[in-house]
C-alpha cells in the first residue's frame, strides 16, 4: 500500500518570503500526484495536479511543484507569499492501478503567514 | 452549479444515537467518495463509490454504512455513534482520472 508523508506538519513564514513544503509518497508504480488547500472551515480545494508530462506543475494562486521520480517527492512551492496563504495544505497520491480514483492523503502542512 | 453539498453542517450525539450524513454533486460524476479528517492524519477514506449502485470499503469503514442511492446521491450513516468518531467528515465526488472535488464538510462531536 501507498503512503505520503509530509515532512513538515506547520510552517511559520513571514509574508513576501518564499515557502516549500515537501511531500514524499512510497509507491512502486505510476502515480498521480495532487496538492490541495483547505482554508480554515471550508473544503478541500485543487491546487494543482501531476498526470503526466513535463515535471514543473504550475497551478493557481502562484503556487508550483516539481516531480521528482527517483526520489518519490512533490514538493510544493511559492516564491512570495501572502498572507492570504495561510492554510492547511495536503499532498495526495493515487496509484495509476488504484480502483475507483482512491487517494491516499498526507498528514497536512499547516502554513501561517506573519506580516 | 453548487457542485458537493452536505448536510449537516454540525451535529452533537450521545453515544449509542444514530444518524446519517447526507451528500449530493450536480455535476454527473460518477464515483463518490466519504472521509474523516482528524488533526495529523489528513484525510482517510471510509468508504467510496465508483458507480452508481457499488460500494467499497476504504481505509476505515468500520462503525459506518453507505448508501448510493442514486448517481447524485451518497449518504453516511453511524448507527451506533462512539466518542472515536467524533471529527469532520467530507464528502467528495469526481470522473475518471480527474481530480476530487469536496464538499464543505461536517463537524460531528459524539458525547
Amino acid at each position: 500500500a501507498q503512503s505520503v508523508t509530509q515532512l513538515d506538519s506547520q510552517v511559520p513564514v513571514f509574508e513576501e518570503a518564499p515557502v516549500e513544503l515537501r511531500c514524499n509518497y512510497s509507491s512502486s508504480v505510476s502515480v498521480y500526484l495532487f496538492w490541495y488547500v483547505q482554508y480554515p472551515n471550508q473544503g478541500l480545494q485543487l491546487l494543482l495536479k501531476y498526470l503526466s508530462g513535463s515535471t514543473l506543475v504550475k497551478g493557481i494562486n502562484g503556487f508550483e511543484a516539481e516531480f521528482n521520480k527517483s526520489q518519490t517527492s512533490f514538493h510544493l512551492r511559492k516564491p512570495s507569499v501572502h498572507i492570504s496563504d495561510t492554510a492547511e495544505y495536503f499532498c495526495a497520491v493515487r496509484t495509476l492501478e488504484a480502483a475507483g480514483n482512491k487517494l491516499t492523503f498526507g498528514g497536512g502542512t499547516r502554513v501561517l503567514v506573519k506580516p | 452549479n453548487a457542485g458537493v453539498t452536505q448536510t449537516p453542517k454540525f451535529q452533537v450525539l450521545k453515544t449509542g444515537q444514530s444518524m446519517t450524513l447526507q451528500c449530493a454533486q450536480d455535476m454527473n460524476h460518477n464515483s463518490m467518495y466519504w472521509y474523516r479528517q482528524d488533526p495529523g492524519m489528513g484525510l482517510r477514506l471510509i468508504y467510496y463509490s465508483a458507480s452508481e449502485g457499488t460500494t467499497d470499503k476504504g481505509e476505515v469503514p468500520n462503525g459506518y454504512n453507505v448508501s448510493r442511492l442514486n448517481k447524485r446521491e451518497f449518504s453516511l450513516r453511524l448507527e451506533s455513534a462512539a466518542p472515536s468518531q467524533t471529527s469532520v467528515y467530507f464528502c467528495a465526488s469526481s470522473v475518471g482520472t480527474s481530480e476530487q472535488f469536496f464538499g464543505p464538510g461536517t463537524r460531528l462531536t459524539v458525547l
